[in-house]
């Protein structure tokens, strides 16, 4: 079965710092994607970002960037420039890329605490 | 365009009792999943339907059921509850089955079972 970690629990940036938000996985699978999701106080999910593990370019999506290390099972997101509007839980989740039986859900880490300090 | 309609927002209930919790998704959407999430146990997959079928389904009781009406509507149902059942429950919706087509999640249903 897949599984996904986030080691960091929470983590604390200053306005307008970078910070990277660390995430490792397991799979035997060779096709699959992975995402980060962001969850507010509104408890909304909202996507941050997405990667195509057969593609080996790392996706940005404005200030938000990975660092997807395939042989390392590694999917990192790096935010620049962090804002007030960027504190939340981050979500790094597994997605087969099969669907039906067990391949079609989400599998999510445990999650990142990210305090933005002014 | 109107997002994932999640009802009631808050919800108290009596161990023992049983809930329904409404999913409305975006209009065209025909993909619906649920997930429980938990301080313990983090975010849990608990069934996807599409056209009123239940295509998937994760490791959760039979307590745990749902179902999709034709207009794509959701609804899960929690009967007998315990404790162990507070929890957050996010609905998601997707156009289609298949991962190239993106979820988009609702605000979630918060119950509490005293």
């Amino acid at each position: 079965a897949q599984t996904v970690t986030q080691s960091q629990p929470e983590m604390s940036v200053q306005e307008a710092e970078t910070v990277t938000l660390s995430c490792t996985y397991d799979t035997s699978e060779s096709d699959y994607y992975l995402f980060w999701y962001k969850q507010p106080p509104s408890r909304q999910m909202i996507l941050v970002i997405r990667q195509e593990a057969y593609k080996q370019q790392n996706a940005t999506e404005n200030r938000f960037s990975v660092n997807f290390q395939k042989a390392a099972k590694s999917f990192s997101l790096k935010i620049s420039d962090s804002q007030l509007g960027d504190a939340a839980m981050y979500f790094c989740a597994y997605r087969s890329a099969g669907w039906g039986g067990s391949q079609g859900n989400l599998i999510f880490g445990k999650g990142t605490k990210l305090s933005v300090k002014p | 365009k109107a997002g994932v309609t999640q009802t009631p927002r808050y919800l108290i209930k009596t161990r023992g009792q049983q809930v329904t919790l409404s999913c409305s998704p975006i209009s065209g959407h025909r993909s619906v999943s649920w997930y429980q999430q938990t301080p313990g146990q983090g975010l849990q997959f608990l069934f996807e339907y599409f056209s009123e079928t239940q295509r998937n389904k994760g490791n959760f009781p039979g307590r745990f059921s749902g179902r999709q009406f034709s207009n794509s509507r959701s609804e899960m149902n929690v009967s007998t509850l315990e404790l162990g059942d507070s929890a957050l429950y996010l609905c998601a919706s997707s156009l289609a089955l298949g991962v190239n087509y993106g979820y988009t999640f609702g605000s979630g249903t918060r119950l509490t079972v005293v």
